[in-house]
């Protein structure tokens, strides 16, 4: 069974980075389908923030693309999220997810992630 | 971007009731739209996949349809465990854009 699991810390400090890992058990993240991190903001807001695939190739949101980096760790079936320059903003539940062809079967449980000095 | 316009925000509902819940794209996206249901402290789980496709487990009182650029989930007759926030996704093109939810309270 595919399980997704995220890890990281739950508060940041103002312009400082943001980083998270997700550890996949029960697929290879190197097989197939693309591997993305989506966040829920306080008031239910869903944002798509970008996705490494299978290849180690990338995609981002354009609304954060200057800000954040998706990268892998094959050897440890993860892959991470790294958001730069955080603010306020960014307070956010973060979830990693698979994307199987089209549609997110496979989510992880979510994080929250606090901004705060 | 691709914008999902979701509608109605929020809903209450009898157990009787057919509930429908629409998203409209700003433009084509080719049956790329997936549901999903949100509980409290929950991920968000996905109920319906390529617009119309019942995803494994769903119970079949959920169903999706599509009118142009306007798709639908139905729930007939839901039940009290239905309740939750419900979520429309494209996934025709990046950046990939959820609707802005739909708060379903049975009653």
């Amino acid at each position: 069974e595919v399980q997704l699991q995220e890890s990281g810390p739950g508060l940041v400090k103002p312009s400082q980075s943001l980083s998270l890992t997700c550890s996949v058990t029960g697929y290879s993240i190197t097989s197939s389908y693309r591997w993305n991190w989506i966040r829920k903001f306080p008031g239910n807001k869903l944002e798509w923030m970008g996705y490494i695939n299978s290849a180690g190739s990338t995609n981002y949101n354009p609304s954060l693309k200057s800000r954040i980096s998706i990268t892998r760790d094959t050897s440890k079936n993860q892959f991470f999220l790294q958001v730069n320059s955080v603010t306020t903003e960014d307070t956010a539940t973060y979830y990693c997810a698979r994307l199987s062809w089209d549609w997110f079967a496979y989510w992880g449980q979510g994080t929250l992630v606090t901004v705060s000095s | 971007d691709i914008q999902m316009t979701q509608s109605p925000a929020s809903l209450s509902a009898s157990l009787e009731e057919i509930v429908t819940i629409t998203c409209k794209a700003s433009q084509g996206i080719d049956d790329y739209l997936s549901w999903y249901q949100q509980k409290p402290g929950k991920s968000p789980q996905l109920l319906i996949y390529d617009a119309t496709s019942l995803a494994d487990g769903v119970p079949s009182r959920f169903s999706g349809s599509r009118s142009g650029t306007q798709y639908s989930l139905k729930i007939s007759r839901p039940q009290v465990d239905d309740s939750g926030i419900y979520y429309c996704l494209q996934s025709y093109s990046t950046p990939y854009t959820f609707g802005a939810g739909t708060k379903l309270e049975l009653k």
